[in-house]
């Protein structure tokens, strides 16, 4: 079992769509969690933190729920250039270097 | 100004051969990592650095060897290189109080035929 999982797409969507996108992951012991943000044949960048309370930028909202152990991502009002890769990214470590990244969720918002 | 830049872009090498990748970041950070991106794009931690010392050595075959000169600069020297070692090598770095914000390069995809 993979430690972080998520459904690899694509997710298809027109303009102005809301998508959403789950993450699991399997150690109950994770410690921070993250959403990153690939474009094809480019390096990963930091999309968001996750936090418990749950927190929103702009159009992006993150939720975390540990009972469950699971991450969303929920993304109003898709822009064309929302498309990408969407990374789970779970952080075990205390120091919180040691990132696990999920394989990533592809996203691409049609005209 | 690029933040955190590698060379080089591209490497097509063949199986046996050593080679080098070279990472360099202009932030300030105190930490820089090694990653691979299979062709099934999972990106996996090889190494870790704080302030030119290992912090973090994942399961990778030894023929990987990082170097610290500077906590600016890790390069990575692969030796004997095989096929399976053909992937995309990303270098990030982050600074001591947000090790989750990690800033990558751009790649170094590397070929082995």
């Amino acid at each position: 079992r993979k430690e972080v999982e998520q459904d690899p797409g694509p997710f298809n969507v027109p303009e102005g769509a809301t998508v959403a996108f789950n993450c699991t992951y399997s150690n109950s012991a994770s410690q921070s969690f993250f959403w990153y943000r690939q474009d094809c044949r480019k390096e990963p960048k930091l999309l968001m933190s996750v936090y418990s309370s749950g927190n929103e930028d702009g159009r992006f909202t993150a939720q975390l729920n540990r009972a469950s152990q699971y991450i969303s991502l929920l993304i109003r009002d898709s822009k064309l250039s929302d498309s990408a890769t969407y990374l789970c990214v779970v952080n075990y470590d205390n120091a919180g270097n040691m990132l696990t990244f999920g394989g990533g969720t592809r996203l691409m918002v049609k005209p | 100004d690029t933040a955190v830049s590698q060379t080089p872009k591209y490497l097509v090498t063949q199986m046996g051969n050593d080679k080098s990748i070279k990472c360099e970041q202009n932030l300030g950070h105190d930490t820089m990592y090694w990653y691979k991106q299979d062709s099934k794009k999972f990106l996996k931690i090889m190494f870790s650095y704080n302030n030119k010392e290992l912090i973090i050595n994942e399961t990778v075959p030894n023929r990987f060897s990082p170097k610290s000169p500077d906590k600016a600069h890790l390069n990575l020297h692969i030796n004997s290189l095989e096929l399976g070692d053909s992937a995309v090598y990303f270098c990030a770095s982050s600074p001591i109080s947000a090790p989750h914000e990690q800033y990558f390069g751009p790649g170094t995809r590397l070929t082995v035929t």
